[in-house]
């Protein structure tokens, strides 16, 4: 089956700095996406989804970016703090089913 | 965590016994669905549920079953645990498609 995948497995940003996290897909069918962060221990917690209509959402710090025509993701964190250190899953829902990628580590440099 | 609680959190067991966890909502969404979490692959659907007694197979099936009796409740049976089965197990629930998953704490299981 086709697969979410990450461009970068790791990234470090200084506090205060703007943080993107980029994702590419390779299923068309994809109609539906969401970034989900998940903290050690936990469970992975929702944070913006958009659907395949849009090419733009913003939620408080927080904007996705869909571009459909290279099949690519992105979320960008505004003004990053500690508490963002966490890993970024994006994932792309097809036929009831949402596909997961392998995530990426963001470090916070205070 | 959206009103979803996982049971055990952790547990310890060896290869060839059975094994079940339960996951719990107080939400009334519809569908429920449980992952395993592996270094190196991320999430992987394990089953999912879009209704009572509804279920179906997701990417990594084999070796699992689940039941779903009432709305809040989804069990995911493990017949005879293997040690390929030591992992983190995910429990997600969705009021439908595209529509945001929120997930459970998680369970921890190792299979000695």
């Amino acid at each position: 089956g086709e697969s979410v995948g990450l461009h970068l497995p790791t990234l470090s940003v200084q506090e205060g700095d703007n943080s993107i996290i980029n994702c590419a897909y390779s299923n068309s069918a994809s109609d539906y996406f969401i970034w989900y962060k998940q903290e050690s221990g936990k469970g992975p917690q929702f944070i913006i989804d958009i659907r395949s209509n849009m090419d733009k959402r913003q939620g408080q710090r927080v904007t996705v970016l869909l571009n459909k025509t290279v099949k690519h993701l992105s979320l960008q964190i505004a003004a990053t703090q500690p508490g963002d250190s966490a890993v970024y899953f994006c994932a792309e829902e097809v036929n009831e089913k949402l596909t997961f990628g392998t995530g990426t580590r963001l470090t916070i440099i205070p | 965590d959206a009103g979803i609680t996982q049971s055990p959190r952790h547990k310890v067991t060896e290869t060839g016994t059975p094994v079940t966890l339960r996951c719990h909502q107080t939400e009334n969404h519809r569908y429920m669905y449980w992952y395993r979490q592996d270094p190196g692959h991320g999430l992987r659907l394990i089953h999912y549920s879009y209704g009572v007694k509804d279920t179906d197979k997701g990417e990594v099936s084999d070796g699992y079953s689940v039941s779903r009796s009432k709305t809040e409740d989804f069990l995911l049976t493990l017949e005879s645990a293997t040690s390929s089965q030591t992992s983190v197990y995910f429990c997600a629930i969705s009021e439908g498609t595209n529509n945001e998953q929120f997930f459970g704490p998680g369970t921890r299981l190792t299979v000695l």
